[in-house]
């Protein structure tokens, strides 16, 4: 099936400093891309979603200029969580649709923020 | 708010039958039943999804009711491997955004 990746899978960062978040089809283009938080023992949340060649729409309560999400191609998509506080520490997953109407997406492995 | 209701936890021991349920009794004529499941610290996998016919694949059953407003998800022999939250979601074909409810956490036990 289709794959794709996230890089990094783990980082541990301070308070203040900025984290970016890479999100990769590997063998299929993407022109929309979904970002997801998960908090422990807790379901996952639609943040944004991330549109190639425009802007992201955000999803309620999320703040778009600290979360900021750029499609620079059709197989990637970043999230940087810009002046990371302690109650950003989270899991985030990115995921894909392999074409545009498909019936199923494809999610990456999460990477896990800590935040100190 | 999530549009599906399931357990909360099951228990199912290891190459028995593990069968899932969820409600969905608002479910729209349009919208079909996806699962999806994630074991821990990784991002959710593809099952199975259906929208009023009994579907199969290589994974799982999905046993969809005649009226629609429940299905249960059949994981024919568990294993070990299986033991992961579990995740009935409704949806329009062709819009891509999923709702995650809580899910079941099934544990396959020996």
């Amino acid at each position: 099936g289709a794959v794709v990746s996230q890089h990094p899978s783990r980082v541990i960062c301070k308070s203040g400093t900025s984290v970016k978040i890479e999100c990769r089809s590997l063998d299929f283009q993407a022109t929309t891309m979904f970002w997801y938080r998960q908090f422990p023992k807790k379901s996952l949340m639609l943040m944004a979603t991330s549109n190639e060649g425009s802007k992201a729409t955000y999803e309620q309560g999320v703040e778009k200029d600290k979360f900021l999400i750029n499609h620079a191609s059709l197989t990637l998509s970043t999230l940087t969580v810009t002046s990371a506080h302690p109650e950003d520490s989270s899991f985030y997953i990115c995921s894909a649709p392999p074409g545009q109407g498909a019936n199923e997406q494809y999610f990456g492995p999460g990477t896990r923020l800590t935040v100190t | 708010d999530a549009k599906t209701t399931q357990p909360p936890s099951m228990d199912c021991a290891e190459g028995r039958a593990a069968n899932l349920p969820c409600n969905h009794s608002t479910i729209s004529g349009n919208e079909y039943v996806y699962w999806y499941r994630q074991i821990h610290s990784q991002g959710p996998q593809y099952i199975i999804h259906g929208l009023k016919n009994n579907e199969t694949n290589e994974m799982a059953s999905l046993i969809i009711t005649e009226d629609r407003k429940s299905s249960t998800l059949i994981l024919p022999h568990a294993t070990l491997r299986d033991t992961a939250v579990y995740y009935c979601i409704v949806r329009v074909v062709g819009y891509s955004t999923l709702t995650f409810g809580k899910g079941t956490m099934l544990l396959v036990s020996p």
